[in-house]
């Protein structure tokens, strides 16, 4: 069974500009969650998406949205961005059809740096 | 809101040693705890979780942690650590309702030969 996979995995952008990731989640996982992880902040939770609702949300400021496919695939979009976007940014899913939590895979992440 | 401590930023430990990896948590409701590891460029992988019953969890690689609620710990334990358990490790929680996990700021693993 694959895992989680994103893409790309490695990213550079300037200040200013605009980025999207993109994450395909584990089969039949419709929860897909999104995770920033520096080294000042560690690991932060951004948001998660269900059935192409987003459910949950972090604390971030509206430059960090995302959205949800028909087939579970999700993407996050960082706008304007700014050198403190510079991050590991990770992806997991779960069934999340439960009700309570379900435990979360995590896919490798996609390093972006912002110069 | 849930939070997580982990008490060691760093452990260095020589191969062949135990090892044990300190976290805290503080919650106002029931809570999920788990383990991940992160090893070099990768993502975060289970190594162990706590949902409910045994207090004592055991998980991948020969690691086990035990929960223990009055103290609000949920420690990581290894009896004999290899070179190849050189990573990171987070601990980390939720509450039931939620697809959200709460992480401490990790402890770094180096193991000395």
């Amino acid at each position: 069974k694959a895992g989680v996979t994103q893409t790309p995995r490695y990213l550079i952008k300037t200040r200013g500009q605009q980025v999207t990731l993109s994450c395909s989640p584990i089969s039949g996982h419709r929860s897909v969650s999104w995770y920033q992880q520096t080294p000042g902040q560690g690991l932060q939770f951004l948001f998660e998406y269900f059935s192409e609702t987003q459910r949950n949300k972090g604390n971030f400021p509206g430059r960090f949205s995302g959205r949800q496919f028909s087939n579970s695939r999700s993407e996050m979009n960082v706008s304007t961005l700014e050198l403190g976007d510079s991050a590991l940014y990770l992806c997991a899913s779960s069934f999340g059809t439960s009700g309570s939590y379900e435990t979360q895979y995590f896919g490798p992440g996609t390093r972006l740096l912002v110069l | 809101a849930q939070s997580v401590t982990q008490l060691d930023s760093q452990v260095p430990v020589f191969e062949e040693a135990p090892v044990e990896l300190r976290c805290n948590y503080s919650s106002s409701v029931s809570v999920y705890l788990f383990w991940y590891v992160q090893y070099p460029n990768q993502g975060l992988q289970l190594l162990l979780k706590y949902l409910s019953g045994s207090t004592l969890v055991k998980g991948i690689n020969g690691f086990e942690a035990e929960f223990n609620k009055s103290q609000t710990s949920f420690h990581l334990r290894k009896p004999s650590v290899h070179i190849s358990d050189t990573a990171e490790y987070f601990c980390a929680v939720s509450d039931q309702g939620a697809q959200k996990l709460v992480f401490g700021q990790g402890t770094r693993l180096t193991i000395n030969p």
